[in-house]
């Protein structure tokens, strides 16, 4: 079963505005943590944003921020004032735990593309 | 952040032959690293999770005698393709872990077996 759900294969939004990448997540654990990276076609995973599942606040990192809705299970990325370097695959990763640790499993992604 | 380096970067090898690949935290001692495969235009799969010291756990559907892991030290694991075939071409990501909300990714390395 798919743990972490990102519904959008691709993303328009327009240079300066503001979009929403959708993560849903699927555990029945308490104890979670919700990352966003992005990948460039580089391929270099770059770390965004983390948000705890007992954490009371939304996490924000300067452009990014993430809509935590624990109750719905979802975990939305919101990029402010999007710049054209912006445009990259957007990937939704949960953390949880497992006997002797954890692990991280990733979504499908979304492609945004950042249009002038 | 953190420093995660991987070696090589690009290898192309024949059918038949094995391939190492080395994950190392520069700056960094890792408890966990893991080990990620993505296919063109897919995402990262999980292929296994390693504490130093420890056996690796795979994934299901991963086989641990043709993908062998050895995490030997607290900054480096390694990842063996044994026997590779064209198949196992792929993009393979490690990642290494301290904190639970920290999750540091190495730069990949392109396997291309011809």
């Amino acid at each position: 079963a798919q743990k972490i759900t990102q519904t959008q294969p691709g993303m328009f939004v327009q240079e300066k505005e503001a979009v929403t990448l959708d993560c849903t997540y699927d555990t029945s654990d308490p104890s979670y943590g919700l990352f966003w990276y992005k990948q460039p076609s580089s391929g270099e995973m770059i770390f965004l944003i983390y948000q705890g599942s007992y954490d009371q606040q939304n996490a924000t990192e300067g452009r990014y921020s993430l809509n935590f809705q624990k109750a719905r299970k979802s975990a939305n990325l919101v990029i402010s004032a999007s710049q054209l370097g912006d445009s990259a695959m957007y990937f939704c990763a949960m953390r949880e735990p497992i006997t002797g640790g954890f692990k991280t499993i990733f979504g499908a992604g979304t492609r945004l593309f950042v249009k002038a | 952040g953190a420093v995660v380096s991987q070696h090589p970067s690009r290898v192309i090898c024949k059918s038949g032959t094995s391939v190492k690949i080395e994950c190392r935290s520069l700056d960094f001692q890792a408890t966990t690293m893991f080990w990620y495969r993505q296919f063109p235009k897919q995402s990262l799969m999980l292929m296994a999770t390693s504490n130093e010291g420890s056996k690796a756990t795979y994934e299901q559907g991963v086989e641990k005698d043709k993908f062998l892991i050895n995490h030997a030290s607290l900054t480096l694991s390694t990842l063996t393709v044994t026997s590779a075939h064209p198949e196992d071409s792929s993009f393979y990501i490690c990642s290494a872990s301290i904190r639970l909300d920290e999750q540091f990714f190495g730069p990949g390395t392109r396997l291309t077996v011809l």
